[in-house]
């Protein structure tokens, strides 16, 4: 079973507009962490915010927020003011449980900013 | 500029060459890792390192031959690779330390392509 699910390969959003890319997981461990990634087209992945199972607040980083939503096990993106450099491949991606264990990652969902 | 430093970022062999792939990290990570990605997935652990010892191998195939030389570089060595190891190659660095939040800090990648 897919650990990690994102399910819209694309989005295109209009620039300045706030857009959300969605991510569900799937865990029974209690203790877990949420990634959020980004890879532009050089490549390069571009850690961008995280969430822990036990916070109580949804983590913010700048245009970056994760709506975090535990009973539902989602923990979606949300990129507020969408520039054109936004445009590029987003991953979701989890570790479970309190050991350095490795990242799991969902399939991407590739964002597009149109001027 | 990125943190993690992967050498060379781009790398076209034959076959029957060998090559090696270089990572360097100067944020005093002990847990190093090597990711495949082919174009349109996302990344798949191939090797985990903590405290310059091998911990994961994800069965990777033994012409794939990873070396931990100190805690601030790892190699990938390559030998006698086929056509479908053309991919990129993400080296990533985090503390090995127990606990949820251990953002893996990762490097440009090196684009190899087999010939």
């Amino acid at each position: 079973a897919q650990k990690i699910t994102q399910t819209q390969p694309g989005m295109f959003v209009q620039e300045k507009e706030a857009v959300t890319l969605d991510c569900t997981y799937d865990t029974s461990d209690p203790s877990y962490g949420l990634f959020w990634y980004k890879q532009p087209s050089s490549g390069e992945m571009i850690f961008l915010i995280y969430q822990g199972s036990y916070d109580q607040q949804n983590a913010t980083e700048g245009r970056y927020s994760l709506n975090f939503q535990k009973a539902r096990k989602s923990a979606n993106l949300v990129i507020s003011a969408s520039q054109l450099g936004d445009s590029a491949m987003y991953f979701c991606a989890m570790r479970e449980g309190l050991r350095n264990t490795p990242l799991v990652f969902g399939k991407g969902t590739r964002l597009s900013v149109i001027a | 500029d990125t943190e993690v430093t992967q050498t060379p970022k781009h790398l076209v062999m034959g076959m029957t060459n060998k090559k090696s792939l270089k990572c360097e990290q100067h944020m005093g990570h002990r847990a190093m890792y090597w990711y495949k990605q082919k174009a349109k997935k996302p990344p798949e652990l191939m090797f985990v390192y903590s405290y310059e010892k091998l911990s994961i191998n994800e069965s990777v195939p033994s012409r794939f031959s990873p070396e931990c030389p100190n805690s601030s570089l790892l190699n990938l060595h390559l030998h006698a690779l086929q056509p479908e190891d053309s991919a990129l190659y993400l080296c990533a660095s985090s503390q090995p330390r127990e606990g949820l939040y251990q953002p893996q800090h990762f490097g440009d990648g090196t684009r190899l392509s087999i010939l």
